[in-house]
């Protein structure tokens, strides 16, 4: 079964707006990763953030992990059409002596120029 | 951009045929896994590989089987295609030990259709 969702399943924004994702976990966990996913390609990794960190942030993104709500969000600032994409986020949950990405079902985000 | 090839890329099969799907790659990397993604599913991990022939099961295993005889390859084969296999598999990679994970790098996936 699935190891948490993302929330919204997608949201639909005007450029330069912010878009905000969120994704839930129900076990423990190791680190956590965001990627992305244009339409048609594979998934391209944007961030990784430990389960000892809280915040980190690269160029227009910001990842937030609260390990005692089980959640992480990230931010996208100042919104571009170009970032039209499905993002999903990975949990890495510990299977068989080794750490899993596990992935939910993703946000579709749609950037209206 | 990793060196990752998945192979084919397009596929079209029937019902009860034998089908194999290839990932190359030539980062090295120990780890090795096959992914399938369906609309309202999003990723879901089919077996994954951490060495030469080194292999586990992920969430949805069942009617498919891997094989890894070499770093580079990681073979996964669907013994009797069923409707329900239709899907965009991906294959990934990572550079990583058992206690913590790296990003993941993709292959651009294979489309395959099972009538």
């Amino acid at each position: 079964s699935q190891q948490g969702e993302e929330d919204p399943q997608a949201l639909s924004i005007q450029e330069g707006e912010n878009a905000t994702m969120n994704c839930s976990y129900k076990t423990s966990i190791n680190n956590l990763q965001w990627y992305r996913q244009n339409s048609g390609r594979g998934l391209v990794h944007l961030i990784l953030i430990r389960s000892n960190e809280r915040e980190k942030h690269s160029g227009r993104l910001r990842v937030t992990l609260d390990t005692s709500k089980k959640s992480s969000s990230l931010l996208i600032t100042a919104s571009r059409a170009a970032d039209t994409a499905s993002y999903f986020c990975a949990k890495e949950i510990w299977q068989g002596g080794s750490y899993i990405p596990t992935f939910g079902r993703g946000t579709s985000l749609i950037v209206h120029p | 951009d990793a060196g990752i090839t998945q192979s084919p890329r397009h596929k079209v099969t029937e019902t009860g045929t034998p089908v194999t799907l290839r990932c190359h790659q030539t980062e090295n990397h120990r780890y090795m896994y096959w992914y399938r993604q369906d609309p309202g599913h999003g990723l879901r991990l089919i077996h994954y590989s951490y060495g030469v022939k080194d292999t586990d099961k992920g969430e949805v295993s069942d009617g498919y089987s891997v094989s890894r005889s070499k770093t580079e390859d990681f073979l996964l084969t669907l013994e009797s295609a069923t409707s329900s296999q239709t899907s965009v598999y991906f294959c990934a990679i990572s550079e990583s030990n058992r206690a913590t994970n790296e990003k993941l790098f993709f292959g651009s996936g294979t489309q395959l259709s099972v009538l």
